[in-house]
């Protein structure tokens, strides 16, 4: 079972507001993953790292930036909330050896108002 | 087209029936294949990984077909607690360390019912 853990687990904010959404993991993986998901709909990449002080943009478009400043850490920040936002963001974590399988962590369910 | 294709269902069977999705996938060069269970509002979780010779955990079976590029999970004997969406995940073409991440199809729905 994966230890990678994500705060808050919802959350619901005002337009404009500035928010990170933590996600931390125990496991020592070097590649770590930002997910957004819509209810009953496909998961979208939104941000990846390989690694401390890399950082990539995922398939989806997304207004929010992350950073990686140490292995386990991997926050998502969002400068100004809007309603669009709103969705369910997870993140995920793989090790750099072996397979490609990615653990995920709980999710943070966002409600921009 | 997309990377990874799944029919989205749903798959209504009753219980104690047998099931099986298939997935499909465009990129030639993919080498790790995987199956996911999420259940509703929660994370996606690893339930296997598919092998080449497959593979195969209780009432569950993968298999993946690389002519064809396509993989499939097989359940028998349907619980009412298999009720989920399975997503099938395959590593894909990627920028910069190129290959290292994974493309989710978007699920296919299985209910099972009583």
């Amino acid at each position: 079972e994966a230890d990678i853990y994500q705060t808050p687990r919802y959350l619901v904010i005002g337009t404009g507001k500035k928010i990170t959404l933590e996600c931390s993991q125990t496991m020592g993986h070097d590649k770590m993953y930002w997910y957004q998901q819509d209810p009953g709909m496909e998961l979208h990449l939104i941000h990846y790292s390989y690694g401390v002080n890399s950082t990539e943009k995922g398939d989806l478009s997304s207004e929010s930036t992350v950073s990686r400043i140490r292995t386990e850490h991997f926050p998502l920040t969002l400068e100004s909330a809007r309603p669009s936002h709103t969705s369910q963001y997870l993140c995920a974590s793989s090790a750099v050896a072996g397979g490609y399988e990615q653990y995920f962590g709980p999710g943070t369910r966002l409600t921009v108002t | 087209r997309k990377e990874v294709e799944q029919d989205p269902g749903p798959f209504n069977v009753p219980e104690g029936a047998t099931v099986a999705f298939n997935c499909t996938y465009s990129n030639s060069a993919s080498q790790s294949f995987f199956w996911y269970r999420q259940d509703c509002r929660k994370e996606p979780k690893l339930l296997m990984s598919v092998y080449s010779s497959g593979n195969e955990d209780g009432r569950f079976t993968a298999q993946l077909n690389r002519a064809s590029q396509y993989i499939s999970l097989l359940i028998r004997d349907s619980k009412l607690s298999d009720s989920a969406t399975y997503l099938c995940a395959v590593n894909g073409r990627g920028r910069g360390s190129g290959g290292n991440k994974l493309v989710f199809g978007a699920g296919t729905i299985l209910r099972v019912k009583s």
